[in-house]
């Protein structure tokens, strides 16, 4: 069975305090992995599709990258408008009823 | 406007009373999805349709039932609300025609109470 871990559960960061949130997932034949955004009362937000180990994405203070036991998502000199809860989804042969498993989020806090 | 709708955004309800919950899309998409979000469980799965003749059942299908009117609507429909089916519902897209590895687009949830 697919399995999907994010970590850590929650982090609370400085304004310009860059870090990484880190997806490891244990699945059979990665098809894809999702980064989503999600604000409270919100639905998840698309950020990111990465395919292959090596791949990496950029969206202004975000990046993605895919190595083929982990994905990271690194926050450059974060603000506090990038406090939300991020989820991390992989695509796979072996997941579930469509091929999708999600993560269970990471809660991130950016304090000004 | 948002190009995927979920309507009504909040609903408070009764043990036993028939629910539908409704999503229209934009987006042109032929694939469509019904999730649930539990504190600590995060998002699962409980019915995906690929088109208007195809519905498939997700993880946790008990309990509900869906319809797909046409490519751009597909409801939820609980027959008989429970107490523990209060939780965030979410629609979601994606399009087949680029490729069935392509990521899912989220409506704005709908936030279900059963009492």
């Amino acid at each position: 069975e697919d399995q999907v871990t994010q970590s850590p559960e929650a982090l609370r960061l400085q304004e310009g305090e860059s870090s990484s949130l880190n997806c490891s997932y244990t699945v059979s034949g990665l098809r894809g992995l999702f980064w989503y955004r999600q604000d409270p009362g919100k639905g998840p937000e698309f950020l990111f599709t990465l395919y292959s180990a090596g791949e990496e994405k950029e969206k202004e203070r975000l990046k993605a990258t895919l190595t083929k036991k982990e994905s990271f998502l690194h926050i450059t000199a974060p603000k506090p408008e990038d406090s939300a809860t991020y989820l991390c989804a992989v695509f796979s042969w072996g997941g579930g009823a469509d091929g999708l498993t999600f993560g269970k989020g990471t809660h991130l806090i950016i304090q000004p | 406007d948002a190009d995927v709708t979920q309507t009504p955004r909040n609903r408070i309800t009764k043990t036993g009373k028939r629910i539908m919950l409704e999503c229209s899309q934009t987006k042109g998409h032929d694939r469509m999805y019904w999730y649930r979000q539990d504190p600590g469980l995060g998002l699962r799965l409980i019915y995906y349709s690929f088109d208007v003749k195809d519905i498939n059942k997700g993880e946790i299908s008990d309990g509900y039932s869906v319809s797909r009117q046409a490519q751009a609507k597909f409801s939820l429909s609980l027959e008989s609300a429970i107490p523990n089916q209060t939780a965030l519902y979410f629609c979601a897209t994606s399009d087949f025609r680029t490729g069935d590895n392509q990521p899912q687009h989220f409506g704005d949830g709908t936030r279900l109470s059963i009492l």
